[in-house]
């Protein structure tokens, strides 16, 4: 499975863009990128996915280099409610429709007033 | 958009004693779902896949007899952690798949998780 690195922490300022990297070099030509978040004592809470092309929702962007091998995810006006634990999965392929999500140790995203 | 449900959201058992989770999908039917265990401070750590109708298949380490797990339903799962010590004192969640996800690219969906205490 490929693997993610992630720094263990971040500071943002509230209403100022965060901007979350990731490195997947191992990353395979078929293999999705995952953000999740995860609030205190709450499970975790699906972001964005994207394969090779940038992708934006109403939580975030996604931008993903051209060898993605490294993938960068964008709040765009963060809030202290975006303080969090924030994963990057690439997701493991399995035989047949199952697969399972393998978290890392994500980053800690800290908005600060 | 999909909702999973756990309940209880926090328990406190005595060891020895056995613990039910319940893992609903309330809006959608759940062909697969996942159980994870997540300590203080650490990442979540897959226990188990459990597939409507089958035997859940087990991640390496994590004993089957003593986590139970039912998927006997589209919409739920249960995981039933028996003679509880401890040291199983954790922060349990669940995750579904839809039946309509046919792409693996499908995101997850979570629980909002149980705490177990074991006294």
């Amino acid at each position: 499975d490929a693997k993610t690195t992630q720094p263990p922490s971040m500071d943002c300022a509230e209403g100022r863009a965060a901007n979350l990297p990731c490195n997947h070099s191992t990353i395979s030509g078929n293999e999705y990128v995952y953000w999740y978040r995860q609030i205190h004592s709450q499970g975790p809470q699906y972001i964005i996915h994207g394969l090779k092309n940038n992708e934006t929702n109403e939580m975030a962007s996604l931008i993903i280099t051209e060898d993605r091998k490294s993938s960068t995810l964008i709040l765009p006006h963060a809030t202290l409610r975006d303080t969090a634990v924030y994963y990057c999965i690439v997701r493991a392929r399995e035989g047949g429709s199952n697969y399972k999500l393998t978290f890392g140790k994500g980053t800690l995203l800290t908005v600060n007033p | 958009g999909a909702v999973v449900s756990q309940h209880p959201s926090w328990v406190i058992c005595k060891s020895g004693t056995s613990v039910k989770i319940e893992c609903r999908s309330l809006d959608f039917q759940a062909t697969t779902m996942f159980w994870y265990r997540q300590f203080p401070k650490q990442s979540l750590m897959l226990m188990a896949t459990s597939n409507e109708g089958s035997k859940a298949t087990y991640e390496q380490g994590v004993e089957k007899d003593k986590f139970l797990i039912n998927h006997a339903s589209l919409t739920l799962s249960t995981l039933t952690v028996t003679s509880a010590h401890p040291e199983d004192s954790s922060f349990y969640i669940c995750s579904a798949r839809g039946r309509d996800s046919s792409s693996y690219n499908s995101p997850l969906h979570f629980g909002n998780g149980t705490r177990l205490t074991v006294t």
